[in-house]
């Protein structure tokens, strides 16, 4: 099974600001990967795709990058609505998620 | 627009079984695949398994072998999966998840539904 990692665990931050958050998986995932928003009490929203590709109605501040096992999700100018949590997931092999970022207004 | 909305939730006792279902509008039922992901609070979700209807055939994650079934049923455009052996563990949030194969997100889930909430308790 592919581990993927993320990190940090929990990232506070201001509006405004910019939020880096990492994903590293245990083995090459090529570019199989993807990014999730889930706010408390609803279900993941999926924002990028094939580690790069905005899905529609996202906002450009939000942008992927990375391949094979190191991967970055930036959110390049917080708003208030981004404070959640994170989840990266592979589909290279089956799929898994990480154990989430926490994105927490500081 | 595709709506999938999941079955109330359960509470089930030790040893016994739960049927969760995801009744899919809105879109194609039969060319999608459909996926299970349980989250238990405070962790990241966890995989159980998917299907493609069109092909009748489910994939599991190996956590859930043995354990888990999911099947869809097309006439209802409907998707189900069963817990079997139930612990105290798999007291989660259990999600339903739709890929459009014909999209360009492909195989990530991009529609989810509103979650069924399973305790498991004696």
């Amino acid at each position: 099974e592919i581990v993927l990692t993320q990190s940090p665990a929990t990232v506070s931050l201001s509006p405004g600001e910019r939020a880096t958050l990492s994903c590293r998986a245990s083995q090459s995932v090529g570019d199989y990967l993807a990014w999730y928003q889930q706010k408390p009490g609803q279900a993941p929203r999926l924002l990028i795709y094939d580690a790069s590709n905005r899905t529609t109605g996202v906002p450009a501040r939000f942008s992927g990058s990375g391949s094979g096992t190191d991967f970055t999700l930036t959110i390049s100018s917080l708003e208030p609505e981004d404070f959640a949590v994170y989840y990266c997931q592979q589909r290279s092999h089956w799929y898994t998620f990480g154990q989430g970022t926490k994105l927490e207004i500081k | 627009q595709v709506l999938l909305v999941q079955s109330g939730a359960e509470v089930k006792e030790p040893g016994s079984s739960v049927r969760v279902s995801c009744k899919a509008s809105g879109g194609p039922f039969s060319s999608v695949s459909f996926g299970w992901v349980r989250q238990v609070p405070g962790r990241g979700p966890e995989w159980m398994g998917g299907i493609i209807p069109m092909l009748a055939t489910a994939n599991y994650g190996q956590n859930f072998q043995g354990r888990v079934t999911i099947t869809a049923d097309e006439s209802t455009s409907t998707a189900y999966m069963d817990l079997r052996g139930l612990r105290s563990e798999d007291t989660a949030m259990y999600f339903c998840a739709r890929a459009d194969l014909s999209s360009a997100t492909a195989r990530y889930y991009d529609s989810w539904g509103q979650g069924t909430l399973v305790t498991v308790s004696s």
